[in-house]
Parts: structure tokens; C-alpha cells; sequence
């Protein structure tokens, strides 16, 4: 069966210090992954998906990039955190089938102070 | 007007009662529909795929009506353990897969 993963589960930053969360997925092999971000009281918001190794497309231009140097492994950072930069970070990775259904990882809570 | 639209609630309702929410999307170029579970501080998780003929699993019903462009789900006999937030999702294609999640239904069930 597959799994992801995501650490840390939780980041307390402060404001202008570099970021990197990582997201793996075990047990499926060339996956599409997503990352979103859900600020508090809100709905996705989608910002990187990868279709493979070095595919990162953006949806929301801002100061976070993504990178996916394997397979099973996308990583979102950042330069220097903005106070606007703290929520919950999702990692998703989309199941190919008649649905496409998509699966998140357990998240990573960040504050920016 | 949003991609997909729903009634943010919050819905109160006592144990046992039956409610039911509904989602729009205002693209016919959908192809999937899900409803997803989250409850505070974690992870959205599949609760269920919508399916044409409207489908059923224990005490969740789900319903597709294309023609309106709108999907239900109808949650029976309310469990406490059922409070939480209900996302609507909509699958696009459009020569890629774009998934548009609702900004979610909260309910609490009450004893």
C-alpha cells in the first residue's frame, strides 16, 4: 500500500530564516505531487505539483520554490519566511486510476514569528 | 463565481439526526467528484468518490447530478465522531487533471 510522509510535523521560524519541508511517498513509483498550503479557517491552496524528477510547475507566485530531485521525494523551501508564510503545509501525491483521487501526507504546522 | 462552491455551516445538529450538504461547480468540463473528511489540525482524507449512479457507504450517501451541476452527501444517523469538516472536490480535465478542493462544510454533532 502507499504511504507519504512529511516532516517535520510541526516549525516555529522566525521571520526571515530559510525553510525546507520534505514530503516522500512510499509504494508508487513516478507519482504527480502536489504541495498546498491551508492558512487557518481556510480552504487548499495549491502551490507547486510535480509530474516527475525536476518537473516543478507553479501556481502561486511568491517567495517559496520546490524541488523534486527523486522520484518519491518533493521538497518545498524557502530563502526567508514571511509572517504571511505560516499554515499548514500538505503534501499530496494523485493516484492514477478512473478518479484520480489525491492522498495527503499528515502536514506540517508552521508558525512565523 | 468560486470553481466549486459550498455552504461553509458551521451545521449544528443533535445525535442521530440526518443532514446533508451540497456542493456546485461551475465547470461541465468536471470529470470526478470526492468528498473528503477534515477534522481540526489534520490532513483531509477521501471519504468518498461520487459516482454517476450516486453511491452509498454505511450511513454516507453521495449523488452526482450533472445536469444541475451539483453534488450531495447525506450523512444518517449522526455520530459524534462525525463532526468535522466536509470538502468538496472536483476533478477538471482539460487536457491535464486540476483538482479544485471547496473551502469545506463544518459540522458539529452534538449529544
Amino acid at each position: 500500500s502507499q504511504t507519504i510522509h512529511q516532516w517535520p510535523a510541526t516549525l516555529v521560524q522566525p521571520v526571515g530564516s530559510p525553510l525546507s519541508l520534505e514530503c516522500t511517498v512510499e509504494g508508487t513509483s513516478n507519482p504527480n505531487l502536489y504541495w498546498y498550503r491551508q492558512a487557518a479557517g481556510r480552504g487548499l491552496q495549491l502551490l507547486f505539483y510535480s509530474v516527475g524528477i525536476g518537473q516543478i510547475s507553479s501556481e502561486v507566485p511568491q517567495n517559496l520554490s520546490a524541488s523534486r530531485p527523486q522520484d518519491r521525494q518533493f521538497i518545498l523551501s524557502s530563502k526567508k519566511l514571511l509572517l504571511s508564510d505560516s499554515g499548514f503545509y500538505l503534501c499530496a501525491w494523485r493516484r492514477t486510476s478512473r478518479y484520480n483521487e489525491q492522498f495527503f501526507g499528515p502536514g506540517t504546522r508552521l508558525t512565523v514569528l | 463565481r468560486k470553481e466549486v462552491e459550498q455552504d461553509p455551516g458551521p451545521f449544528n445538529v443533535p445525535e442521530g439526526a440526518t443532514v446533508a450538504f451540497n456542493c456546485t461547480y461551475s465547470n461541465s468540463a468536471s470529470q470526478s467528484f470526492f468528498w473528503y473528511r477534515q477534522d481540526c489540525r489534520k490532513e483531509p482524507k477521501l471519504l468518498m468518490s461520487v459516482y454517476s449512479s450516486g453511491n452509498e457507504d454505511g450511513r454516507f450517501t453521495a449523488q452526482l447530478n450533472r445536469a444541475s451541476q451539483y453534488i450531495s452527501l447525506l450523512i444518517r444517523d449522526s455520530k459524534l465522531s462525525d463532526s468535522a469538516t466536509y470538502l468538496c472536490v472536483v476533478i477538471l480535465n482539460t487536457g491535464g487533471f486540476k483538482t479544485i478542493f471547496g473551502a469545506g462544510t463544518r459540522l458539529f454533532v452534538k449529544a
